[in-house]
């Protein structure tokens, strides 16, 4: 297992277009989040999910996102209708079970620049 | 609700010179606290965390931190620094145990 992937790792759009990330987590791991790192901050919380159930959700995710885990294994993260304002680091990280004890591994990220 | 301070944005330290990197964080409820480092165009990657127990935590690649309930801080420390260490760290608290809330990070350049 080589960790956490994450595809791809660069995406450039134009505003208005759709995108879709996605993220394969540790097969063993059952929980799985998205964090989104603007330039010069550190990641925020977007969301999370327990096998295929989405449990908690940011209020930094507009009605514009979407992420799904089918299967509770890989999970994909759409932004539509996207805007300037999207451009950033979007990080995956999975763990197993919820507790932090356990470890939480991140992926490199996919790096959106909306132009 | 929790916030988290990185109380230097910029550290620029001499090789095999210590460097002491400061977060302060506020809740009102017992916390988790983590450090992790980034460096460019890589995920992060925890270096120590705090969960209980001894304050003095030891993390990889020489790093430690202390945990300071008093006066609500986890500064990580390290001894002697190398080029390689050259990275973002960002503090981290988790007062759920779950999700992490990050700082804004501190970017170290070590130079030669």
């Amino acid at each position: 297992d080589t960790g956490v992937s994450q595809d791809p790792r660069h995406k450039i759009t134009k505003r208005g277009q759709n995108v879709t990330f996605r993220c394969d987590p540790i097969s063993e791991h059952n929980r799985l989040y998205w964090y989104r790192q603007t330039l010069g901050q550190g990641p925020e919380f977007l969301t999370y999910f327990q096998n295929e159930a989405q449990l908690e959700k940011s209020r930094l995710l507009s009605d514009r996102f979407s992420a799904e885990r089918p299967k509770g294994s890989f999970s994909t993260l759409e932004i539509q209708r996207t805007e300037q304002g999207d451009s950033a680091m979007y990080l995956c990280a999975s763990s197993f079970k919820g507790d932090l004890n356990y470890g939480y591994t991140f992926g490199s990220g996919t790096r959106l620049t909306v132009v | 609700a929790q916030s988290v301070t990185q109380l230097d944005s910029q550290v620029p330290v001499f090789e095999e010179a210590p460097v002491e990197l400061r977060c302060n964080y506020s809740s009102s409820v017992s916390v988790y606290l983590f450090w992790y480092v980034q460096y460019p165009n890589q995920g992060l990657q925890l270096l120590l965390k705090y969960l209980s127990g001894s304050t003095l935590v030891k993390g990889i690649n020489g790093f430690e931190a202390e945990f300071n309930k008093s006066q609500t801080s986890f500064h990580l420390r390290k001894p002697s620094v190398h080029i390689s260490d050259t990275a973002e760290y960002f503090c981290a608290v988790s007062p759920e145990g779950y999700k992490l809330s990050f700082g804004a990070g501190t970017t170290v350049t070590v130079r030669a």
